[in-house]
């Protein structure tokens, strides 16, 4: 069974912080991993990694991927406010569905 | 931008009753999902759908519920005879294509509550 697992649970950062959020995974036929931010309802995209050692940034967020070791980290540099949100790690399968696996997530605050 | 859409944003049923919920995925794209949150739990995958037919689905998506794409552009889930545990939000995703790693965009999310 395919299994995501995001560290740490939640988080409390003061505005201006760097935090790095963790995930890692066992998957069967791994695609891809995904990042998403969920606020109040749908899960936003954020980023898609496919390949060991090529980061992916976007303003203050980036991403990267191990496949080797099989983790993913999402590093948010100058928090702000507006980060706060729930951040969830899904990997994509390879197979008929390419359904996705979703880890429990994890609740950053960014505090004035 | 284009999105993908859902309604009802909120149902309240009572158990035992039917209900469908309505997406319609981004207008080009031709992979669709549905997922479902538990409050307060992970985001879990129910099925997927492509050219008219599922292409997965999870333990969780039994025989009391049932996917379809009626037109061009709707795709609907239909929950036969609710359980209080089916009360969950339910996220409708579509994807361009599938296979060589296409994101998935969800939707806002219906969230069903069964009495």
């Amino acid at each position: 069974e395919d299994k995501v697992v995001q560290s740490p649970l939640s988080l409390v950062v003061h505005e201006g912080d760097t935090v790095t959020l963790n995930c890692s995974y066992e998957v069967t036929n791994f695609r891809s991993l995904l990042w998403y931010k969920q606020e109040k309802k749908a899960p936003t995209f954020l980023f898609m990694l496919t390949s060991s050692g090529i980061e992916k940034k976007s303003g203050r967020l980036s991403s990267i991927l191990d496949k080797k070791e099989l983790f993913s980290i999402l590093n948010i540099t100058a928090t702000q406010t507006g980060d706060s949100a729930i951040y969830l790690c899904a990997v994509e399968s390879k197979g008929s569905g390419d359904k996705l696996t979703f880890g429990t997530g994890t609740r950053l605050a960014v505090r004035p | 931008e284009p999105e993908v859409t859902q309604t009802p944003s909120h149902q309240v049923t009572q158990m035992g009753q039917e209900v469908i919920l309505r997406c319609v995925p981004i207008s080009n794209h031709l992979y669709f999902y549905w997922y479902r949150q538990i409050l307060g739990q992970k985001v879990e995958f129910l099925v997927s759908f492509y050219n008219n037919e599922i292409s997965e689905k999870s333990e969780i998506f039994d025989d009391q519920f049932s996917v379809e794409r009626p037109d061009g552009s709707n795709f609907t889930l239909k929950i036969r005879s609710t359980k209080l545990e089916d009360s969950a939000m339910y996220f409708c995703a579509s994807s361009e294509f599938a296979g060589l790693s296409y994101e998935q965009y969800f939707g806002p999310g219906t969230r069903l509550t069964v009495t």
